[in-house]
């Protein structure tokens, strides 16, 4: 059973800092990964999506990467802002999943950024 | 329009209600999807529909119902809850056809049960 890892839970920087978030996963049959944010009380929002061919990809200040044999990956945030202050949830998607239907959510890493 | 839209934004119910929640999405996606997420937990998958056909049902409860009228349109149908299953509800979509397509949220829907 794939398993999901999220470590730290929570993480404080001050803004302008570049940080990483981490994931690990157990099982490395996977066919993508996705990075999400997460407001309170709100839905997820997708930041990424990185399939098993590739191994990093990047969208303005956010750069995800992907190490499949090694099980982990990585969301690298540039010139961290207040606004980035959320929750950050990776996902996998297993080899034998048709589509999003079987993604094992990590357990997430609560960011806030500090003025 | 990139929205998937869910009402009502919070509900609180007794446990011999009977009550719905709804979700619309007007991306063309062929797929939704029903998540539960209880506070700081992931999400966890409940159902799934791909062309309107319940092609996923993770052994939930049968107090939980669901519906899905056409592709636009999904609803969860809600009776003789418990207290345990107060919880963020979370609608989602996609296409199906692809593996690398990405899951739209929507903001979700806040359940008390008393």
């Amino acid at each position: 059973k794939q398993e999901v890892t999220q470590i730290p839970a929570a993480l404080s920087v001050p803004e302008g800092e570049n940080l990483v978030l981490n994931c690990s996963f157990t099982d490395s049959a996977i066919y993508n990964l996705q990075w999400f944010r997460q407001d309170p009380g709100k839905g997820l929002t997708s930041l990424l999506l990185i399939q098993s061919s590739q191994r990093e990809q990047t969208s303005g200040r956010l750069n995800a990467s992907l190490d499949k044999s090694s099980g982990r990956s990585t969301l690298y945030i540039a010139a961290s802002q207040p606004g980035d202050s959320a929750t950050y949830l990776c996902a996998v998607g297993p080899i034998s999943n048709f589509g999003n239907e079987k993604l094992t959510f990590g357990t997430g890493t609560r960011l806030t950024i500090i003025p | 329009d990139t929205e998937v839209t869910q009402t009502p934004k919070h509900l609180v119910m007794g446990m011999t209600n009977k009550k719905s929640l709804k979700c619309e999405q007007h991306m063309g996606h062929r797929a939704m999807y029903w998540y539960k997420q209880k506070a700081k937990k992931p999400p966890e998958l409940m159902f799934v529909y791909s062309y309107e056909k319940l092609s996923i049902n993770e052994s939930v409860p049968s107090r939980f119902s669901p519906e899905c009228p056409n592709s636009s349109l999904l609803n969860l149908h809600l009776h003789a809850l418990q207290p345990e299953d107060s919880a963020l509800y979370l609608c989602a979509s996609s296409q199906p056809q692809g593996r690398n397509e990405k899951l739209f949220f929507g903001s979700g829907t806040q359940l008390s049960v008393l």
